[in-house]
């Protein structure tokens, strides 16, 4: 059964970097998946904003462009969130799910159960 | 982008009543679409992927059909379980997005 777990700071300080991490289980983050990760801001709907092939391509939302990276360490078997200078536009629930499907057309499978990230000084 | 438009926005239904969600986007999706549970503090749930095809595991109450810009989610007879906010999201082209929800309460 795959399994993805986040986990990371619940508070950010304004102008910080909010860095999550992903672990993955019951599956080689090496295979044939793209991992992305998707936020839902308290109450609202949810919004994909990037993601990471093994062999470390990314595709990031363009609004959240200079402010994303997103790594991969396949030896962990894992992959991680950076989103830098955070505001409070950036709480949000943060989760990681796999991207399934064929070339460049993904849907997602598996979810990670979601960490919730406040912005906040 | 593409927009995807939900309607409608809550939907208030009873056990066994057949309910039917509309996912609309802004242009062709072709069939790239899939449609997600989600219940409150939890992740979403993936349904249906590729429109009309059903994931392993969900009820065959649940099925999905459309192509090209308007798709629709059909829930055969509603179960306590059912209630719940519901998502499309298209996956034709970057950048990934969905709708912006329906939520099926109990009437």
């Amino acid at each position: 059964q795959v399994q993805l777990q986040e986990s990371g700071p619940g508070l950010v300080k304004p102008s910080g970097t909010l860095s999550l991490t992903c672990v993955v289980s019951g599956d080689s983050i090496s295979g044939n998946n793209w991992w992305s990760w998707v936020r839902q801001p308290p109450g609202k709907g949810l919004e994909w904003i990037g993601e990471i092939y093994h062999s470390g391509s990314t595709i990031y939302k363009p609004s959240l462009k200079s402010r994303i990276t997103i790594s991969i360490d396949e030896f962990k078997n894992q992959f991680s969130l950076q989103l830098s200078s955070a505001t409070a536009a950036d709480t949000a629930v943060y989760y990681c799910a796999r991207g399934h499907g064929t070339y460049r057309r993904y849907y997602f499978d598996y979810w990670g159960q979601g960490t919730l990230v406040t912005v906040s000084s | 982008d593409i927009q995807m438009t939900q309607s409608p926005p809550t939907l208030s239904a009873s056990v066994g009543d057949r309910v039917t969600i509309t996912c609309r986007a802004s242009q062709s999706v072709s069939r790239w679409l899939a449609w997600y549970q989600q219940k409150p503090g939890k992740a979403p749930k993936l349904l249906i992927y590729e429109a009309s095809s059903l994931q392993s595991g969900v009820p065959s109450r649940f099925s999905g059909s459309g192509s090209g810009t308007e798709f629709t989610l059909t829930i055969s007879s509603l179960q306590p379980d059912d209630f719940a906010t519901y998502y499309c999201q298209q996956y034709n082209s970057y950048f990934y997005s969905f709708g912006q929800g329906t939520k099926v309460e109990i009437k």
